[in-house]
């Protein structure tokens, strides 16, 4: 596809069961993004993909989250044992440059994670 | 960690009218100061992207001011409409910590008809 795919676009889950949310990113480009967002909130910053560079995990909020891309492509965003304050819209972008040479960062429409 | 300071919250203004939004940051190596667009259950799209070489930019109804000494940037919306009414987003990259891209915490327009 043209752009940022997201997958699922929606998920319920229990609290205290795991979930995998998924990224296709735009073919190329280098830099990866996932941000979560929080109803009627800002954009929070969770983790950073460059190339083939150590990722950038600052905003992860805890070790119940991780994330990985295989092959500088594909993304996947791990929550384990949800809890409801995870309930939220995780949103993934990916961009043709990254680091100081920064330019547009495509969206995709967003994961819609409700634990209950 | 630094910041993207973002404001008003919340705007509404009247159609026709010029709604201002302002963004304020600390890292002075950014040289990319995009504004996003955000429409209800859609990710944000790039609306209009300044580089700190000029001081304005201007694109359809939509400007950007970048005041470097102030370190700030501002989008201006002329001739607002109702289609408008969005939640906007600046962004500035940062190197601390690593490279990354940060978002201020949104503003909520609403452009009444």
């Amino acid at each position: 596809g043209a752009g940022v795919s997201q997958s699922p676009s929606n998920k319920v889950t229990e609290k205290g069961k795991d979930v995998e949310l998924r990224c296709d990113p735009i073919s190329g480009h280098t830099a990866l993004y996932w941000y979560r967002q929080s109803l009627g909130q800002g954009l929070e910053f969770l983790i950073y993909f460059q190339g083939n560079s150590a990722p950038d995990k600052s905003g992860l909020p805890s070790d119940r989250f991780s994330a990985e891309r295989t092959g500088g492509s594909v993304s996947t965003l791990t929550i384990q044992r949800t809890q409801q304050e995870d309930s939220a819209v995780y949103l993934c972008a990916s961009s043709l440059l990254g680091g100081a040479r920064n330019t547009e960062a495509f969206f995709g429409q967003g994961t819609r994670l409700t634990v209950v | 960690q630094q910041q993207v300071k973002q404001s008003p919250q919340s705007l509404i203004v009247q159609k026709g009218g010029i709604p201002i939004i302002n963004c304020a940051y600390e890292n002075t190596a950014f040289d990319y100061f995009p504004w996003y667009q955000q429409f209800p259950g859609k990710g944000p799209a790039l609306l209009i992207a300044i580089r700190p070489d000029v001081s304005e930019k201007k694109e359809g109804r939509f400007t950007i001011s970048f005041n470097k000494s102030a370190k700030q940037f501002s989008l201006h919306i002329m001739d607002s409409q109702p289609g408008d009414s969005a939640t906007y987003f600046c962004a500035a990259p940062t190197n601390t910590g690593g490279f990354k891209t940060i978002f201020g915490a949104g503003t909520r327009l609403f452009v009444k008809a």
